[in-house]
């Protein structure tokens, strides 16, 4: 089975610039979520949704960043306009059902985001 | 709020040698912890887990008992391999946010040859 997809991998732009990131849960799975990974900062909760509705968003940074997900298969996580301060790897994760012991998420590669 | 505490790394082992990260964790009710692992240029993955007290998750030699009477999910190794190099998240996730799951900072651990 196709792990989560993510794309691009890699993704460099100048300051100002719109970004937009992609993700492509695991088929079935019913939660997705978005991370920030920096050095200075480790791993951030940006946003989750649950069957396409956002759940929470605290995480999110600004109004610069925004999520959707219009579908079972597909999320974009877009920044506008970008910062320097923007760069870090971004990760999107996939989870089943809500039950105890079953929760655990599924990583995909994530797009290393440089803003220059 | 729950929170999960682990130490700090970078550590460094010789190959063969014995590993263990400490993690401990602060939550309201009983939460099932677990320790993903990223290698170089990955993402995480779900290396074990545990879902209740004194259980015991195992993986690849990797071993974690869930201690609720001290909050802890210390992971340990009995020899570890240059293979084994990578970053060691401890997680905890628990209650009506179970979907949601709280990371540690992560542990970065070499191995030498």
């Amino acid at each position: 089975d196709a792990g989560v997809i993510q794309s691009p991998r890699h993704e460099v732009t100048e300051m100002g610039q719109e970004v937009t990131l992609r993700c492509k849960p695991i088929s079935g799975h019913d939660y997705l979520f978005w991370y920030r990974q920096t050095m200075m900062r480790g791993l951030e909760l940006l946003i989750y949704f649950n069957n396409n509705v956002p759940i929470d968003d605290s995480g999110m940074p600004e109004d610069r960043f925004s999520a959707k997900m219009p579908n079972a298969s597909f999320s974009t996580l877009k920044i506008q306009p970008s910062e320097p301060r923007d760069s870090a790897v971004y990760f999107c994760a996939s989870s089943p059902y809500w039950d105890r012991g079953r929760n655990e998420q599924y990583f995909g590669p994530g797009t290393r985001l440089t803003v220059t | 709020g729950d929170s999960v505490t682990q130490m700090e790394g970078p550590v460094t082992l010789s190959e063969e040698a014995f590993l263990t990260i400490n993690c401990t964790y602060t939550a309201t009710g009983y939460p099932s912890l677990f320790w993903y692992v990223q290698y170089p240029g990955e993402g995480l993955q779900l290396l074990l887990k545990a879902t209740k007290a004194d259980d015991k998750g195992s993986n690849k030699g990797f071993e974690a008992t869930y201690r609720k009477e001290t909050t802890s999910f210390h992971l340990e190794k009995g020899s570890v391999q240059v293979s084994d190099s990578a970053v060691y998240f401890c997680a905890l996730s628990e209650g009506s946010s179970a979907s949601k799951i709280i990371f540690g900072s992560g542990t970065r651990l070499s191995i030498r040859p």
